[in-house]
C-alpha cells in the first residue's frame, strides 16, 4: 500500500497570506489526523477528521481550520498567516485492523516570511 | 491530563554500543496506547511499535526492543549494537481512548562511526 502523501512539501509564504495543505490517506484510513512540529512547541495536535467530520480538535486559534472530503483526502487551511506559523505539518492516518496506530506523511515545512 | 516525559535531550553513543532511550507517561484512563517513532533528518515520522495498556509483554525486533512497565509508567526503547542508521530523534507517544497523540519532547540520538 502507499503510505500517506503530503503536497506541497515546502512552502514561503509571507505574513497575513494564507495556505492550503493537503493530505491522502493510506488506502482504506478513514481517519485523518494534522499536528504541528515546531523547535519550541514540539509536536502538537491540530485536529482529527473521520468520515468527512471534525472528531477532536487541539489548542489553536480559529486561523487553523481543516475539511476531509468522500474520498479521505484531507486539507488544513491556515488564515492570516504568522511568522509563528512557520513549522513541519505533519498528517497522519489511521483505520482498518491497526486503526489506534496513526502513521505519518512526510510532512509540509511551511515558512512564513 | 495526559503527559510523555522523555527525560534524555541528547545522547551520543559510539557505534556497536548498545542505548536505552527512557519514556515516562502519565494518563488517569485505565486503556491507553503507547508509541514509539523515529523521525529522521527528512522530517517523516516512522511508526515502530504500540504497545496497549492490557499488554505488558516485552518485545524484540532485531536489534530493537522495548520495556513496558505499568508499575513505573514507563515504556523504554533499547537499540542494541546501535549503528550510524538509527542516528535520529525518538519520540515517545501516549494514546488514550479516542484521543489524539501525545508526544513527548523527543531523544536525539547521534551514533558516532
Amino acid at each position: 500500500k502507499a503510505g500517506v502523501t503530503q503536497t506541497p512539501r515546502y512552502l514561503i509564504k509571507t505574513r497575513g497570506q494564507q495556505v492550503t495543505l493537503s493530505c491522502s490517506p493510506i488506502s482504506g484510513h478513514r481517519s485523518v489526523s494534522w499536528y504541528q512540529q515546531t523547535p519550541g512547541q514540539g509536536l502538537q495536535f491540530l485536529f482529527e477528521y473521520f468520515s468527512e467530520t471534525q472528531r477532536n480538535k487541539g489548542n489553536f486559534p480559529g486561523r487553523f481550520s481543516g475539511r476531509q472530503f468522500s474520498n479521505s483526502r484531507s486539507e488544513m487551511n491556515v488564515s492570516t498567516l504568522e511568522l509563528g506559523d512557520s513549522a513541519l505539518y505533519l498528517c497522519a492516518s489511521s483505520g482498518g485492523l491497526t486503526q489506534e496506530t496513526q502513521y505519518f506523511g512526510p510532512g509540509t515545512r511551511l515558512l512564513v516570511l | 491530563a495526559q503527559k510523555v516525559t522523555q527525560a534524555q535531550t541528547e545522547i551520543s553513543v559510539v557505534e556497536k554500543e548498545d542505548v536505552t532511550l527512557d519514556c515516562v507517561y502519565e494518563t488517569r484512563d485505565t486503556t491507553y496506547y503507547l508509541f514509539w517513532y523515529k523521525q529522521p533528518p527528512s522530517g517523516e515520522l516512522v511508526f515502530l511499535i504500540r504497545r496497549n495498556s492490557f499488554d505488558e509483554q516485552n518485545e524484540i525486533s532485531g536489534r530493537y526492543s522495548w520495556n513496558f512497565q505499568k508499575s513505573t509508567s514507563s515504556f523504554n526503547f533499547t537499540i542494541t549494537a546501535s549503528q550510524v542508521v538509527d542516528s535520529a530523534v525518538y519520540f515517545c507517544a501516549l494514546r488514550t481512548g479516542a484521543n489524539n497523540l501525545f508526544f513527548g519532547t523527543g531523544t536525539r540520538l547521534t551514533v558516532i562511526p
